[in-house]
């Protein structure tokens, strides 16, 4: 069956830290794969989108990978600070379901000071 | 420029009623999602449509869910005969023509439907 599967605990880090967030898959082609944040009670923002055949993006404090052999997806936020806290969605996209994402569950984050 | 607008933020319905919940896409967007999120879980995709046509409806219902987006005014998530199995979040999303399927997808404040 499919799945998309992400830290399946919360995760709590000390201000200062890089967070790594993972996000593995299981019978899914992704032709892209996006990360979201959500803060109770709203709608996901869109972080970064990366591509089937890139590694890596960037985007100020934020780094993502995609590892299509090991079915993964890491995404980073360096120098965490408090209003990182939130919940972040590791969402795929396919070339035969456009439009059509398919989200995971969530990592809760929490970053103390 | 707005974003994704929905309304009602908040919905309460007996079950047998019926719920419209609305969403007016960002300005220029043409694309329109409907997802709903069950608590403790995943966004879950429901419909995909662009301007009069219905692009992907397989993950809505096939019964009493319907959705729509008329060329003028906004897009319209229909639940007839409400079940309490239909209580969660329903977010609505849209993106730009350009770009195909690799567009990010803007998102709503989302409403949530409580049915009693």
């Amino acid at each position: 069956s499919q799945k998309i599967e992400q830290n399946s605990e919360a995760l709590n880090i000390q201000e200062g830290k890089t967070a790594t967030l993972t996000c593995n898959y299981t019978n899914y082609s992704p032709a892209y794969l996006q990360w979201y944040r959500q803060d109770p009670g709203r709608g996901p923002v869109f972080l970064l989108l990366i591509r089937e055949n890139e590694k890596e993006k960037r985007k100020e404090r934020l780094k993502v990978t995609f590892d299509t052999t090991l079915k993964q997806s890491l995404f980073h936020i360096t120098a965490s600070q408090p209003a990182d806290s939130a919940t972040y969605l590791c969402a795929l996209g396919t070339g035969s379901t456009l439009g059509r994402l398919y989200f995971g569950r969530g990592t809760q984050l929490t970053v103390w000071p | 420029n707005a974003g994704v607008m929905q309304n009602p933020r908040h919905l309460v319905r007996r079950r047998g009623q019926e719920a419209r919940l609305r969403c007016s896409p960002m300005k220029g967007h043409s694309h329109v999602y409907w997802y709903r999120q069950l608590p403790e879980e995943g966004l879950k995709f429901m419909v995909y449509l662009q301007k009069e046509n219905i692009i992907d409806e397989s993950g809505m219902p096939k019964e009493r869910f319907s959705a729509e987006f008329p060329k003028e005014g906004p897009s319209i998530l229909r639940i007839q005969q409400v079940v309490r199995g239909d209580s969660a979040a329903y977010f609505c999303a849209s993106s730009p023509p350009a770009g195909g399927s690799y567009n990010e997808q803007f998102f709503g404040p989302g409403t949530r439907l409580t049915v009693l």
